[in-house]
């Protein structure tokens, strides 16, 4: 069963920094894109970033480019993503999904989201 | 950056009804590169449809996606209870990946 847990959120001060984890289990976990998704309060999904397999050819959303960086340790069966300069419109539930594929770019499993609330 | 105009915002159905939740790209999705998920309040999302109409895994035949190029819908045949939520469309046919605004199907 494939399961992926997301940890590391919390309150942090505008300016701050928090680093997110992702535990995945139940797949070959590097054959496959990884994926960070967040939703602010009430609103809809937002891309953030994305990871190859081999951890190469990160890509980031317009608004995290520069203070948020993905990561992984296929060794750990681990994702990351390391947020900083937070700022207000950076709360969210951060999501951590799996690629159905290397970089198809849908995503077919999802965990159940780390809260980051951004507030001083 | 393709945006995703979902509509309408609120759909108010019975069980048992007919949805039809629209989805329209601001340009072409390339090859119908287009993912619809659900999301129950409190719940991650879940994949229903890849590729613009293939099921996901364990998905019933109650749900259906079609379209292409900029149009696509989703049509849920026969509502069950468990079956109002939000609906997500989204896009991989170009970078960024872009979701739509999300359609809340509620209970009328």
């Amino acid at each position: 069963e494939v399961q992926l847990v997301e940890s590391g959120g919390g309150l942090v001060q505008p300016g701050g920094s928090l680093r997110l984890s992702c535990a995945a289990s139940g797949f070959i976990f590097n054959d496959f894109t990884m994926i960070w998704v967040r939703q602010a309060p009430g609103k809809g999904l937002e891309w953030v970033s994305d990871i190859a397999s081999d951890g190469d050819s990160p890509h980031y959303a317009d608004s995290v480019k520069g203070r948020f960086t993905i990561s992984r340790d296929n060794s750990k069966n681990q994702l990351f993503l390391q947020m900083n300069n937070l700022r207000g419109d950076d709360t969210a539930l951060y999501f951590c999904a799996k690629d159905a594929d290397d970089g198809i770019g849908f995503f077919d499993y999802w965990g159940q989201g780390t809260l980051v609330t951004v507030s001083s | 950056e393709i945006v995703l105009t979902q509509s309408p915002v609120t759909l108010s159905l019975s069980p048992g009804e007919r949805a039809t939740l629209s989805c329209r790209a601001s340009q072409s999705v390339s090859s119908s590169l287009l993912a619809w998920y659900q999301q129950k309040r409190g719940q991650a999302p879940r994949l229903l449809i890849c590729d613009a109409s293939s099921r996901a895994t364990g998905i019933p035949d109650t749900f259906n996606g079609t379209g292409s190029g900029t149009d696509f819908t989703l049509t849920i045949s026969r509502l069950e209870p468990e079956d109002f939520a939000v609906y997500y469309c989204q896009q991989y046919g170009s970078s960024p990946w872009t979701f739509g605004q999300g359609t809340k199907v509620e209970i009328k």
